[in-house]
């Protein structure tokens, strides 16, 4: 799978909208772009996913860059109970094989009320 | 509720002593995975399932074993637990076929091995 590149850290405030970027220059065509989070002392959890359009759900919004090299994961108004770990992974869903998302590092979002 | 359910939640055994996680989904997925997460090295994956009796290796299977006898239950197992061993365990699952390839993860379980 290819490889994506996120901040370690970031911090916001609470009720602010945060944006959690990840770089992914290596992305091929059919390589879904997917989002988890990690709360502590729990497994992750599916944010959510795109391959070329924006997309909106209940929990945050993702916005893919036009050259899909890059995308930014949005939340519109943090809360302490969105202190986590946040992971961007790429996902071939053509030429993957059965082997899981591969999960880097991620960015270890801190809220401060 | 659909979840993932994994015991135990926290184990401390000692070296050789074999012993085994289980993992239970009651989402009817096909695939089942294993993961272990230590510091600085991210989630790893340990084997996965892609269906009963159907198991592979995935990035570090050394010292571990997994069957899959239901679907629903995808037991690892440490024949002869040593140190190295010691992490977080998660077991995830999801649907196939699918596109979007969603995984629902357990609580985790953490094994001291000393």
């Amino acid at each position: 799978d290819a490889k994506t590149t996120q901040p370690n850290s970031m911090e916001s405030n609470e009720e602010e909208p945060v944006h959690l970027p990840c770089n992914h220059s290596t992305i091929s065509g059919t390589d879904y772009i997917h989002w988890y989070r990690q709360l502590p002392s729990q497994g992750p959890e599916y944010v959510i996913h795109g391959l070329t359009s924006n997309v909106n759900n209940r929990m945050a919004s993702l916005a893919i860059a036009e050259d899909r090299k890059s995308s930014t994961l949005i939340l519109h108004r943090a809360t302490l109970r969105d202190a986590a770990v946040y992971y961007c992974i790429l996902r071939d869903v053509v030429r993957g094989s059965a082997r899981q998302l591969t999960f880097g590092s991620g960015t270890q979002l801190t809220v401060l009320p | 509720e659909a979840q993932v359910t994994q015991n135990p939640r926290y184990l401390i055994t000692v070296t050789g002593k074999k012993l085994t996680v289980t993992c239970s989904q009651n989402m009817n997925h096909e695939y089942m995975s294993w993961y272990r997460q230590d510091p600085g090295l991210g989630l790893r994956q340990i084997y996965y399932s892609m269906n009963v009796e159907v198991t592979d290796k995935g990035d570090v299977p050394e010292g571990y074993k997994v069957s899959r006898k239901e679907k629903r239950n995808f037991p690892l197992i440490l024949e002869s637990p040593s140190p190295n061993q010691t992490s977080l365990y998660f077991c995830a699952s999801r649907p196939i076929p699918t596109g979007a390839n969603v995984l629902t993860f357990g609580a985790g379980s953490r094994l001291t091995v000393l």
